[in-house]
């Protein structure tokens, strides 16, 4: 099994101000012959399935504002929300696909301050 | 458009086995990139990642969970089906069925989700 991990469990950002999640996994996700990272980003609201917000490590998904950012490779990696906005609140979490048994990260909970 | 809906009892008494239908439109299982996983959510808590069944009928579960899931699917139904036995109330949960395309993907379409209660 890929373990994930995530940090901070919670954050609160004032509207407007930045939130950095990272997410490390206990080994590297990066696959060395086609160069990607297995390693996408969801976003949670109550009562909804999870929304895709960037695979492939830093590729955004249609859609999704540009204010959503990722980063990294191999075992570490970090999606950033610029200008946070109210709608923005949920629980975010990473996911490795570069393996089976696939895991989730514990998630992050993001609150406006 | 693809999409997925899950489908299965809302209430199940503790030791019963639980099953799951995922119903899938627009897109064959028979295609050779479809894949299917399932995924719960307890109240309050965090994404679990279970079971997966690959397009060419391969199979990978939760180690934790290992002994207790089956995946399986129909192709002429185009179901996915979840078989989980020996109830618990720690069970209790949102279970979701969700697409991935190609061999290793992200989960990109996802059903709304059933809510499954375990309780006597």
């Amino acid at each position: 099994d890929i373990g994930m991990t995530q940090s901070p469990e919670s954050l609160a950002v004032s509207l407007g101000e930045r939130a950095t999640i990272t997410c490390k996994s206990v080994q590297s996700v990066f696959f060395t012959s086609n160069k990607k990272n297995y390693l996408a980003w969801y976003q949670k609201k109550p009562g909804l399935p999870p929304k895709l917000l960037i695979s492939w490590a830093s590729t955004r998904e249609s859609g999704v504002p540009d204010r959503f950012s990722g980063s990294g490779s191999a075992t570490d990696f970090t999606l950033t929300i610029d200008s946070l906005q109210a709608e923005d609140v949920a629980v975010y979490y990473c996911l490795q696909y570069f393996s089976s048994p696939f895991n989730f990260g514990p998630g992050t909970k993001v609150q406006i301050k | 458009q693809v999409t997925l809906k899950e489908s299965g009892p809302v209430l199940v008494k503790p030791t019963e086995t639980l099953t799951l239908t995922c119903a899938v439109s627009g897109l064959s299982l028979s295609h050779a990139d479809m894949g299917v996983s399932w995924i719960r959510q307890p109240p309050g808590r965090a994404l679990e990642w279970l079971a997966h069944i690959f397009a060419n009928g391969e199979t990978s579960y939760n180690t934790s969970l290992n002994r207790r899931l089956y995946i399986s699917k129909d192709t002429s139904t185009s179901q996915v089906f979840l078989t989980l036995p020996n109830m618990d109330p720690v069970d209790t949960a949102t279970y979701y069925c969700a697409r991935m395309m190609g061999r290793l993907a992200p989960f990109d379409v996802w059903g709304q989700g059933a809510m499954v209660t375990v309780s006597s």
